[in-house]
């Protein structure tokens, strides 16, 4: 079955630390994406990525990085820079070839002990 | 103001009925619409998808898009429990694939 798979479905994450969220495709698509979802919010861009080794910043970058080595792979760490981090996090990818259509993994919600 | 701005909700209805889901937005250049079903902790899925403006029918659900009011609609007849969820819409320009603006998104409850 050709999907997108996030890991952990719940993270937690103590003061001062990094932590990172998997996100890997099976669908040989070109761009990936992640997104933060806020309750009552929509979906707000963080970073995406339209090759391997190269990725830009979204909206809401600061506090977050990525890496794009794979092109089936696309971590996000959530530093110890970003005050805010509760939140549900999804992972998107599209083809890449002239599509707008969006295809979402299951989400991670990273939570602060 | 917000791009794009969507009723929260929730929106509570019995089963079989019609429910009508809105959006509207300020940029009028927006070609491209979308409508996400969530169910909830999971992952947005694509439900419809339409291009500039008019109808879209897939099963029990048509879009329809009024770029001349800028507004956004998701009808969905006979709705059934498993319907429950919250709908998102989005939307982007000619291009904008890396632009996509979400709508809140409207929690429904079919109730049986």
């Amino acid at each position: 079955d050709g999907g997108i798979t996030q890991s952990p479905k719940y993270l937690f994450r103590k003061e001062g630390q990094n932590v990172t969220l998997s996100c890997e495709q099976n669908l040989n698509h070109d761009a990936m994406y992640w997104y933060r979802q806020d309750p009552g919010q929509g979906l707000r861009l963080i970073y995406y990525s339209q090759i391997v080794n190269d990725f830009q910043k979204g909206d809401i970058a600061e506090g977050y990085s990525v890496s794009r080595e794979k092109k089936e792979s696309f971590p996000l760490t959530v530093t110890s820079a970003q005050k805010n981090p509760t939140a549900f996090y999804l992972c998107a990818s599209r083809t890449g070839t002239g599509s707008e259509k969006l295809f979402f993994g299951s989400g991670t919600q990273l939570s602060v002990l | 103001q917000k791009e794009v701005e969507q009723d929260p909700g929730p929106l509570s209805v019995p089963e079989g009925a019609i429910v009508s889901l809105n959006c509207t937005y300020s940029n009028s250049a927006f070609q491209y619409f979308m409508w996400y079903r969530q169910y909830s902790r999971k992952g947005p899925e694509l439900l419809m998808y339409t291009y500039s403006s008019g109808n879209k029918e897939d099963g029990r659900f048509t879009a329809q898009v009024d770029k001349s009011s800028k507004y956004i609609s998701l009808f969905i007849r006979d709705s059934q429990p498993s319907d429950s969820a919250t709908y998102l819409c989005a939307m982007t320009l000619s291009g904008g694939y890396n632009k996509l603006i979400f709508g809140a998104g409207t929690r429904l409850a079919v109730h049986p």
